[in-house]
């Protein structure tokens, strides 16, 4: 089943401890990205890829780190958690069309930052 | 600031009555706009999309309509059903150059039975 899989799903975790969402996806697509969405201001986009060891900032980049080093795995990471990172996080994929290709999101992770 | 709008933030609709959905942008440089469809607890899915050089596009109960001019578009749904319940975001990208995906803040469609 094709799809993109996101972990942990829900997390509580305190300010200052590092931490890594994951993000994988069996459809050999070219572009990830990770989102966030807060009450009030929609999805905004963190990161996206656009291939293997590609990345490039989005709308609300700071706080978080990406790496991609293989096709299939974009994982999210949070160096210093903050209370203001406390938020529901989506990670995507897409064929890379030039940004036009259909998304395909994972579930969600909602992240807690005490 | 925010280039891509969407000022309803709910809208209730009888079923099997039309639904409309309206977003508006402010960068003129976006050629290509999207529609997710996001139910509770689940990621957004792909609705349909629209490229710039188009006004219409449809796909079944669903019909995107595209005003460059007023840099305004819409979302269709007719006729509308229960299950069409939903928060809808709009989105909008550019096709070169930065591959970003500028969301909407959603509007939050209900279909009375």
């Amino acid at each position: 089943e094709a799809q993109v899989t996101q972990n942990p799903r829900y997390l509580i975790t305190v300010t200052g401890k590092k931490l890594t969402v994951t993000c994988s996806q069996n459809m050999n697509h070219e572009y990830m990205s990770w989102y966030r969405q807060d009450p009030g201001l929609g999805l905004r986009q963190i990161y996206y890829s656009m291939n293997v060891e590609v990345t490039d900032k989005g709308d609300v980049p700071e706080g978080y780190k990406v790496s991609r080093k293989e096709k299939r795995n974009f994982p999210l990471i949070l160096e210093s958690p903050s209370p203001n990172q406390t938020s529901l996080y989506f990670c995507a994929s897409s064929l890379f069309r030039g940004a036009t290709g259909e998304l395909f999101f994972g579930e969600g992770s909602r992240l807690t930052v005490l | 600031d925010q280039q891509v709008k969407q000022n309803s933030p709910s809208l209730s609709v009888q079923e099997g009555r039309i639904s409309i959905l309206n977003c508006d942008y402010t960068n003129s440089m976006f050629d290509y706009f999207l529609w997710y469809k996001k139910y509770p607890a689940e990621g957004p899915t792909f609705l349909i999309s629209i490229s710039s050089i188009k006004d219409k596009n449809e796909d079944g109960r669903f019909t995107v309509f595209l005003n460059k001019s007023a840099k305004h578009l819409s979302l269709h749904i007719v006729p509308s059903q229960p299950g069409d319940s939903a928060v809808y975001f709009c989105a909008a990208s550019f096709t070169s150059g930065t591959y970003k995906y500028i969301f909407g803040t959603g509007t939050r469609l209900k279909v009375l039975a």
